[in-house]
């Protein structure tokens, strides 16, 4: 079946500009995730949904940083007034969601490369 | 806290040559392990993963075991080829009693396998 799909794959911006990121989960999943890949700090969680609601955003670098996620499936990630440090690739990743089951395996979509100009 | 120290690369190995990958960790409540491998121009997979102690992962050739004691789960295969180079990156995801639904991941490590 489909796996996890994001889009754009690339996004180049002015610094200053908004930006929005899409996930579509794999179908069925209703956990979903959101990391960051960058050169400077590696591989970091953003923000975790479990349906709609996102019980740990605790990853978010910023308040310019915020995702919601409808209808328990597509998320959006939005970075309002891109800096240049927010360059990066933008990955996200469902699970099943298994009520009582964490720890499940993740399963990554191919990234958003974020450049800002 | 939680976190995930691996070793840095580049590793470069000869066709057929064993492979270790060490990776240690730090970790709140009961932790799942995982190694996710990054090929060239593609995205994060998962490789293997282990979710409680002693249980080993295998995938492809490769193993890991998860290492309580030593709180270790390090990556190895017998015989490497060109098609395994790649970046590994070894991963924990602390579960819901260590508070936390996410993966908390190494800094990755770069394998370059040469014929």
């Amino acid at each position: 079946g489909a796996g996890v799909s994001q889009s754009p794959s690339n996004k180049v911006t002015e610094k200053g500009k908004d930006v929005e990121l899409r996930c579509d989960p794999i179908s069925g999943h209703t956990a979903l995730y959101w990391y960051r890949q960058s050169l400077g700090q590696g591989l970091e969680f953003l923000i975790y949904f479990q349906g709609n609601s996102a019980p740990d955003k605790s990853g978010l670098p910023s308040d310019r940083f915020s995702a919601e996620r409808t209808g328990g499936s597509v998320s959006t990630l939005t970075i309002q007034r891109t800096q240049q440090e927010d360059s990066a690739v933008y990955l996200c990743a469902s699970s099943p969601g298994t009520p009582g089951l964490t720890q499940e395996t993740q399963y990554f979509g191919p990234g958003t490369r974020l450049l800002v100009l | 806290g939680n976190s995930v120290t691996q070793m840095e690369g580049p590793v470069t190995l000869s066709e057929e040559a064993f492979l270790t990958i060490n990776c240690t960790y730090t970790a709140t409540g009961y932790p799942s392990l995982f190694w996710y491998v990054q090929y060239p121009g593609e995205g994060l997979q998962l490789l293997l993963k282990a979710t409680k102690a002693d249980d080993k992962g295998s995938n492809k050739g490769f193993e890991a075991t998860y290492r309580k004691e030593t709180t270790s789960f390090h990556l190895e295969k017998g015989s490497v080829q060109v098609s395994d180079s790649a970046v590994y990156f070894c991963a924990l995801n602390p579960g819901m009693r260590g508070g936390y639904n996410k993966l908390i991941f190494g800094a990755g490590t770069r394998l370059a396998v040469h014929p």
